[in-house]
This record gives structure tokens, C-alpha cells and sequence, in this order.
């Protein structure tokens, strides 16, 4: 089985400063990773994703994220933030092959972002 | 290229009717998932549909139940409608390959309000 932690339901950051979104993931086999980000009443968008390769991952609207397998982690960061930034943000993890279209879903961390 | 509509976007349903939902697929997309919001359980797989056959299943009741035509466009249907079923539903395709260069994308969803 896998599932997804997001470390932080809210995370409250000022217009400028540095974005951290932290996410923990359990996976008895090699994991594809996702981060996606939801506006109010939208659907879901894809930041950036971990297949395999290079374990740093670099997404839309200057996010990025690094895979370290060691510590079972894949962290969401973004060295500036922007108020156009304020969304809620999920981490997902699926397996490959038939269960690709199964995403697991972390509980979500809303950020807020101040001027 | 058009993305994957969902119909309708908002509906009212009175508590033990049935619902059914829509969700069009990106063209050339194989697979379509579908998902649950509530803001206490967060983002629930329903089930996935791969070339007209469901391929993956989660962990709801038989209520839920979905079909995939032979165009990829896909149907969930609700039986017996509960107040618990009022959520935001949400469709996601893609091309189903279980490769690591596909990802899913996301319809703005559905939501369902039973009264």
C-alpha cells in the first residue's frame, strides 16, 4: 500500500519569502511523485513530477522539488514567493505500470501568502 | 488542444435518487480516473477505466459505480444518494500507459450537493 503525508495543513509565508511544502511518502516499490496545485472551485494542476533520473525536479511558476529516497521525502519549494502563489497544494504518489492511474493523495497544505 | 470536460459542473440531488456524471477525455487519452473531495476525507480514488475496462478500484461501495465508452469518454453514476456523497467529483486522463513520461490531467469536476 502506499500513502502520502503532507507535514503542515497551512503554511503561512510573506510575499518575498521562501515557499516550503513539506511531503513524505510511503511506497513499497519505486514511486512516481507529483505536487499539484488547486484554486478555489478549479480542478487540480500539475506543478512538476519524479519518474526517474535526476532526483531534482523542476516545475511551472518556479517550483521545484527533490526526491531523496533515503529519507522517503519530496519536498515542494519555491525560492520567492508571489500572492498569485496562495492555493492548496497536494502531493500524490502512484505506482507504474496498470496502477499509473491510481493516484494516492496526501491530505493537502493550503499557503497562504502576505504582502 | 481541449483539456477534460466535465458535466455538469454543479448539481442537486435530493437524498436517495441517482446521479450520473460525465467526464470527456483529453483526445488520444486512454485512461480516465475518477476522484472524490470532501474537506474530511480529501482526495479519494474512485476507480480508473483503461481501453473500456475498469483497471483500478478504490475503497468505496458498490453505490459507485463508472463505465468508459468506446471514444474514452467516460461515465460515473451514484445510486441512492447519502448527504456524505456531497462533493466536489473529479476526472482525470490520461494516455494510460503506466509510462513515466505521461501524467494526468485534471477536469475543473463536479459538484455534487445531495439535500
Amino acid at each position: 500500500a502506499q500513502s502520502v503525508t503532507q507535514l503542515g495543513s497551512h503554511v503561512s509565508v510573506s510575499e518575498g519569502a521562501l515557499v516550503l511544502l513539506r511531503c513524505n511518502y510511503s511506497s513499497s516499490v519505486p514511486p512516481y511523485l507529483f505536487w499539484y496545485v488547486q484554486y478555489p472551485n478549479q480542478g487540480l494542476q500539475l506543478l512538476l513530477k519524479y519518474t526517474t533520473g535526476a532526483t531534482l525536479v523542476k516545475g511551472i511558476n518556479g517550483f521545484e522539488a527533490e526526491f531523496k529516497k533515503s529519507e522517503t521525502s519530496f519536498h515542494l519549494t519555491k525560492p520567492s514567493a508571489h500572492m498569485s502563489d496562495a492555493a492548496e497544494y497536494f502531493c500524490a504518489v502512484t505506482r507504474g505500470g496498470t496502477s499509473y492511474g491510481k493516484l494516492t493523495f496526501g491530505q493537502g497544505t493550503i499557503l497562504t501568502v502576505h504582502p | 488542444k481541449a483539456g477534460v470536460t466535465q458535466t455538469p459542473r454543479y448539481l442537486i440531488k435530493t437524498r436517495g435518487q441517482q446521479v450520473t456524471l460525465s467526464c470527456s477525455p483529453i483526445s488520444g487519452h486512454r485512461s480516465v480516473s475518477w476522484y472524490q473531495q470532501t474537506p474530511g476525507q480529501g482526495l479519494q480514488f474512485l476507480f480508473e477505466y483503461f481501453s473500456e475496462t475498469q483497471r483500478n478500484k478504490g475503497n468505496f461501495p458498490g453505490r459507485f459505480s463508472g463505465r468508459q465508452f468506446s471514444n474514452s469518454r467516460s461515465e460515473m453514476n451514484v445510486s441512492t444518494l447519502e448527504l456524505g456523497d456531497s462533493a466536489l467529483y473529479l476526472c482525470a486522463s490520461s494516455y494510460g500507459r503506466g509510462l513515466g513520461d505521461t501524467e494526468a490531467f485534471f477536469g475543473q469536476g463536479t459538484r455534487l450537493t445531495v439535500v
